[in-house]
């Protein structure tokens, strides 16, 4: 079952604007949430992570929204950059538990 | 720093073979993950150690899939037989402690003929 869910396999951004990428998840247990970035032929690599007590957490230009209500996060890029071009996976796990649970990636391009 | 290595980075064989992949993690990492991407399931774990201990196994699909992790420093993950459903990109990741982020390697990408 998919316990994480992205929506969007693709999105297309020009270069400077920003990027919002999506994720859903249906397990109320899940407290701890990360974006993963993945170029072709490498690993995926983390990004950013975001618990459960807060609702927002920001990194340069990356920021993570999680909106426990909805059992929804999101990731904002600002401003966008070509070198952002990659695909990304929203990832949720309990704090207790190494199962982490990856969504299906949603693939972003940032055109120059 | 080195990162997680795998190797080998790319295998094709013949259905039937046995297989081992191989993985050594980030230097001071307590916990191993093996994880498995394919186009159908995407990225799914397969089992992961603690201090050498397998400690979650459920994600291994059959018994032809086996993993050990003799020391702190290597895992390698078993498929034998081989079959051609077994195609994927296998992940190797390790993490300091079980609350993630978690590091990848570059995956080996297996072909089963």
């Amino acid at each position: 079952d998919q316990q994480v869910k992205q929506n969007s396999p693709s999105l297309s951004v020009q270069e400077g604007r920003i990027s919002i990428l999506n994720c859903d998840y249906t397990n109320s247990m899940f407290d701890y949430f990360l974006w993963y970035k993945k170029y072709p032929a490498e690993g995926p690599t983390f990004l950013i992570s975001i618990s459960s007590i807060k609702d927002k957490n920001e990194d340069g230009r990356f920021t993570v929204f999680l909106n426990k209500s909805a059992k929804h996060l999101s990731l904002h890029i600002v401003p966008s950059q070509p070198g952002d071009s990659a695909v990304y996976f929203c990832a949720a796990s309990e704090r207790n538990n190494n199962d982490m649970r990856f969504g299906a990636g949603t693939r972003l391009t940032v055109k120059p | 720093d080195a990162g997680v290595i795998q190797s080998p980075r790319h295998e094709v064989t013949e259905m039937g073979q046995e297989v081992t992949l191989r993985c050594k993690p980030i230097s001071g990492h307590d916990y191993l993950f093996w994880y498995r991407q394919t186009m159908m399931r995407g990225l799914e774990l397969l089992i992961y150690f603690n201090n050498n201990v397998p400690i979650d196994d459920s994600g291994m699909p059959e018994d032809r899939f086996s993993a050990k992790m003799p020391n702190a420093s290597f895992s390698t993950l078993k498929i034998q037989p081989s079959e051609p459903r077994d195609s994927a990109v296998y992940f190797c990741a390790s993490s300091f402690t079980g609350v993630q982020p978690q590091h990848f390697g570059d995956g080996t990408r297996l072909s089963i003929l």
